[in-house]
């Protein structure tokens, strides 16, 4: 499965709704996560089975979708959230796993 | 709470080796299918290579691009899970993080080391 995201810069003024797309090459049903990666650190998982919010993670991240199209939106962006984003699928193991190029959310 | 912490990278030349160590604490490596994910600025997130949890018999699986030169392996007793990367290429320059799935397959991955960093460069 290859994974496209779009756009891939988005700027947004803070207290904005943010949407990401991300679209998959054949169906990955709901096996598809996102992740938040903020310069010098790691991934953190924000959403997998495509809507369920990971421990810790605010109402505000939501995800949806299923089969090719996916979206995570965020309601109301807070300065924190100002990151790089990424949607990785998993339907396809074994053998492969595959994550997304990503998305730059950036303050308009 | 979970804590990965990996060592091992540097750089080294073309066709060289270097094993990658991750060492974790708040989990068991062997109830998960712990996993290896790189990062280029132009390739961006790429998974590497998957050891799965003991009750499914260990078996292992790599991505095509490292098949062959790489090698996963896990000690349960030291709660280390290991990445020896033989014939190294200017490609396989990138971080390297550990991290362990949500669930006991490798599925998608709820905890992440700081990741190190490999530079293949002569």
């Amino acid at each position: 499965v290859l994974l496209t995201q779009s756009p891939a810069t988005l700027s947004v003024s803070p207290g904005e709704r943010a949407t990401i797309s991300c679209r998959a090459s054949h169906s990955s049903r709901t096996n598809l996560a996102w992740y938040q990666q903020k310069p010098g650190q790691a991934p953190r998982l924000l959403i997998y089975g495509a809507s369920t919010r990971a421990t810790g993670i605010p109402a505000r991240f939501s995800g949806s979708g299923s089969g090719t199209e996916f979206t995570l939106t965020i309601s109301s962006l807070q300065s924190e959230d100002f990151a790089v984003y990424y949607c990785q699928q998993y339907d396809d193991w074994p053998p492969t796993l595959t994550f997304g190029g990503g998305t730059k959310l950036e303050i308009k | 709470e979970v804590f990965l912490l990996e060592s091992g990278g540097g750089l080294v030349p073309p066709g060289g080796s270097l094993r990658l160590s991750c060492v974790g604490s708040g989990v068991a490596f062997g109830d998960f299918a712990m996993t290896w994910v790189r990062q280029t600025p132009g390739r961006g997130l790429e998974w590497v290579s998957s050891i799965s949890h003991t009750a499914s018999g260990s078996s292992r699986w790599y991505a095509d691009s490292v098949k062959g030169r790489f090698t996963i392996s896990r000690d349960t007793s030291k709660n280390t899970l290991y990445l020896q990367m033989n014939s190294l290429r200017a490609e396989d320059t990138a971080v390297y993080y550990c991290a362990k799935p949500i669930s006991p397959p490798p599925d998608c991955f709820d905890s992440w080391g700081q990741g190190t960093l490999v530079t293949v460069s002569s």
